[in-house]
């Protein structure tokens, strides 16, 4: 079963805009993961957001939660060529031990 | 960080064969680990939980002869897909989880591994 939907699927922009993606979930949660997907690769951990938190930002990440609403979004400043992959959220469920993922969303990241 | 080992890293097989893939957490111990499937283009849909010691619990839909899961030791689980078939084709990922104590369980990502069945 999957728990996240992301959107857009599918997100195009020029290098150096920002790309933003959401992440919508269906239970409540301990923490939702971001993750990167290069083509055929495996995951890369990106951030991790804990329910009590609202916003955390890595290097050019910013993740935010709202738990009130269960959704999540992932904002990537200034994109560059290399940020072109797959990106899923994740989530566990509060008693639950199983890390289900979203559909995932591709960015292409245009020269 | 800690490090899960997955392998083959790619298989290819011929139709009704059955293939093994293995699971290592590196550096800890885990008891329990996790099996994913992938298709392409699409997000990772978790097939079963591996308890070391005891039964491997599947997901709705996931036939538990198929998909034979062995938690053999608390740094190794197997999954062997028997009698593979074109359909079972996929990137295999497993992931492990690393509990300590008085902090937050982190699960660890295999590389994956992808087969091919002819």
């Amino acid at each position: 079963s999957q728990q996240g939907e992301e959107d857009p699927q599918a997100l195009s922009i020029q290098e150096g805009e920002n790309a933003t993606m959401n992440c919508s979930y269906k239970t409540s949660i301990n923490n939702l993961q971001w993750y990167r997907q290069n083509s055929g690769r495996g995951l890369v951990h990106l951030i991790l957001i804990r329910s009590n938190e609202r916003e955390k930002h890595s290097g050019r990440l910013r993740v935010t939660l709202d738990t009130s609403k269960k959704s999540s979004s992932l904002l990537i400043t200034a994109s560059r060529a290399a940020d072109t992959a797959s990106y899923f959220c994740a989530t566990d469920g509060i008693g639950d031990d199983k890390i289900i993922f979203g559909k995932g969303t591709r960015l292409h990241i245009l020269p | 960080g800690a490090v899960v080992s997955q392998h083959p890293s790619r298989v290819i097989c011929k139709s009704g064969t059955s293939v093994k893939i293995e699971c290592r957490s590196l550096d800890f111990q885990a008891t329990t680990m996790f099996w994913y499937r992938q298709f392409p283009k699409q997000s990772l849909m978790l097939m079963a939980t591996s308890n070391e010691g005891s039964k491997a619990t599947y997901e709705q839909g996931v036939e538990k002869d198929k998909f034979l899961i062995n938690h053999a030791s608390l740094t190794l689980s197997t999954l062997t897909v028997t009698s593979a078939h074109p359909e079972d084709s996929s990137f295999y990922i497993c992931s492990a989880r690393l509990a300590l104590a008085g902090a937050q369980e982190t699960q660890y990502f295999g590389p994956g591994t992808r087969l091919l069945v002819l």
